[in-house]
């Protein structure tokens, strides 16, 4: 299994608290994103980053935060959660080498419940 | 743009029969594609993956898929079905340029003993 943790497994914090979420990944891969899964959505890509301090917005990025200073550490942040951020957050990681090694691997996620 | 659509929200086969799981795919470019498998409570795990060699792709646990560019599909099968294949099944593209995958909606296979 490639070498991804996610930080909490599992947190519920109240409306308007900040909140972040940690990946780390042992791999050295370039790539990191960060999703949410809810049902009926699939995986809906949140931010990701393509280098230490390069990151861009994915498709629901409003109301979330990314940082990435070290290779290894993607962090997540909400800014003041909200009922609709109740979600399961996945991280994944890819080198993006077309010509060896393209795919994601993703993290064992992080269930979140806004109360 | 790229776009992913996984035809059918839910599938259910008897245990030993075939399985299909359809997906169609809308990119602009050459797209790599995939398809992942995501266990009741676990994380996301790789079935299997085309980019751009052989049209019929082999993954794990007796898996396979094939790439059709002129049907823009990526259908996923399997011969027999087997009861530790129910989960959720997500079909998902890459285009060559981009540093984006785009996923489906997701496809829950039940398998009835």
């Amino acid at each position: 299994d490639a070498g991804i943790t996610q930080s909490p497994r599992h947190k519920v914090t109240e409306t308007g608290t900040p909140v972040t979420l940690r990946c780390h990944q042992t791999e050295n891969h370039r790539y990191m994103y960060w999703y949410r899964q809810d049902p009926g959505h699939g995986l809906r890509l949140i931010h990701y980053s393509y280098g230490v301090k390069d990151t861009d917005k994915g498709e629901v990025s409003d109301g979330y935060s990314v940082s990435r200073s070290k290779t290894e550490d993607f962090l997540l942040t909400l800014e003041s959660a909200t009922s609709s951020q109740t979600s399961v957050y996945f991280c994944a990681i890819s080198p993006r080498d077309r010509g060896i090694d393209y795919e994601q691997y993703f993290g064992p996620g992080t269930r979140l419940t806004v109360t | 743009a790229q776009s992913v659509t996984q035809l059918d929200s839910h599938v259910s086969v008897s245990e030993g029969t075939p399985v299909l799981l359809r997906c169609n795919y809308s990119s602009s470019y050459s797209p790599s594609l995939f398809w992942y498998v995501q266990h009741p409570n676990k994380g996301l795990q790789l079935l299997l993956k085309y980019t751009s060699a052989a049209t019929l792709v082999k993954g794990i646990n007796g898996f396979e898929a094939e790439f059709k560019k002129s049907e823009t599909s990526f259908h996923l099968t399997k011969p027999s079905a087997h009861m530790s294949d129910a989960a959720e099944y997500f079909c998902v593209v890459s285009p060559i340029t981009g540093n984006q995958f785009y996923f489906g909606t997701g496809t829950s296979l039940t398998v009835i003993p």
